[in-house]
């Protein structure tokens, strides 16, 4: 199957602070790319949607200017949590969209744990 | 809004076993149906995925049916081992939608 990368895989960092990660398919191009957050004990919640060279689209209730995604080529997204507070604490996944086909599967990156101290 | 359910939360077998994992959605218009496992600290692995015509996938050990009419699903796991111990996750995705809607899955212990 098709390889997603994530980097970090965990941080660590004060409040206050802005993080990024980043999102890379490794062996495909991806016009499209999901970030999700998944807390413990919970269902993985669908941020928003990357789109290559347009503005993301944020589900209900994710606060866009906490959460700016950058979808800059067609291997790479990048999600930085700006002013992260410790309830920001999470475990975050990207996902990126094989073009082509009738099925559109997702593949999953490896996850980054960040925490905020 | 679709829910996604999963029963039970947890299950603790022994090697050997053939066991079945549960997912209930409340929406029966879906365009397909994944599971995933989760490793601890980890991403998705994607096991299976059924489209909405389909009615079972199988991979090796692992078998996944689904009955759309009743929002139903279960992953059928043949003689268990140890390293499936994980955590499985059914998601689905509805018609004209990318978004993945998933439950918060089973954790799967299989003891040796």
């Amino acid at each position: 199957g098709a390889v997603v990368s994530q980097h970090p895989s965990r941080v660590i960092c004060k409040s206050g602070t802005s993080v990024k990660i980043e999102c890379r398919s490794l062996d495909f191009q991806a016009t499209t790319m999901f970030w999700y957050r998944q807390f413990p004990k919970k269902s993985l919640m669908l941020m928003a949607t990357s789109n290559e060279g347009s503005k993301a689209t944020y589900e209900q209730g994710v606060e866009k200017d906490k959460f700016l995604i950058n979808h800059a080529s067609l291997t790479l997204s990048t999600l930085t949590v700006t002013s992260a507070h410790p309830e920001d604490s999470s475990f975050y996944i990207c996902s990126a969209r094989v073009p082509g086909g009738w099925v559109n599967e997702q593949f999953f990156g490896p996850g980054t744990r960040l925490t905020v101290l | 809004k679709q829910e996604v359910t999963q029963i039970p939360a947890a299950l603790s077998v022994p090697e050997g076993e053939n066991l079945v994992l549960n997912c209930s959605f409340t929406d029966s218009a879906i365009y397909n149906l994944q599971w995933f496992r989760q490793d601890p600290g980890k991403g998705l692995t994607s096991l299976l995925l059924i489209q909405s015509s389909q009615r079972e996938q199988t991979s090796g050990r692992l078998n996944a049916s689904l009955d759309k009419s009743s929002g139903r699903s279960t992953l059928y796991i043949a003689a268990s081992q140890p390293g499936d111990s994980a955590t499985y996750l059914c998601a689905v995705r509805k018609g004209g939608s990318e978004k993945l809607v998933f439950g918060k899955g089973t954790k799967l212990t299989v003891n040796p």
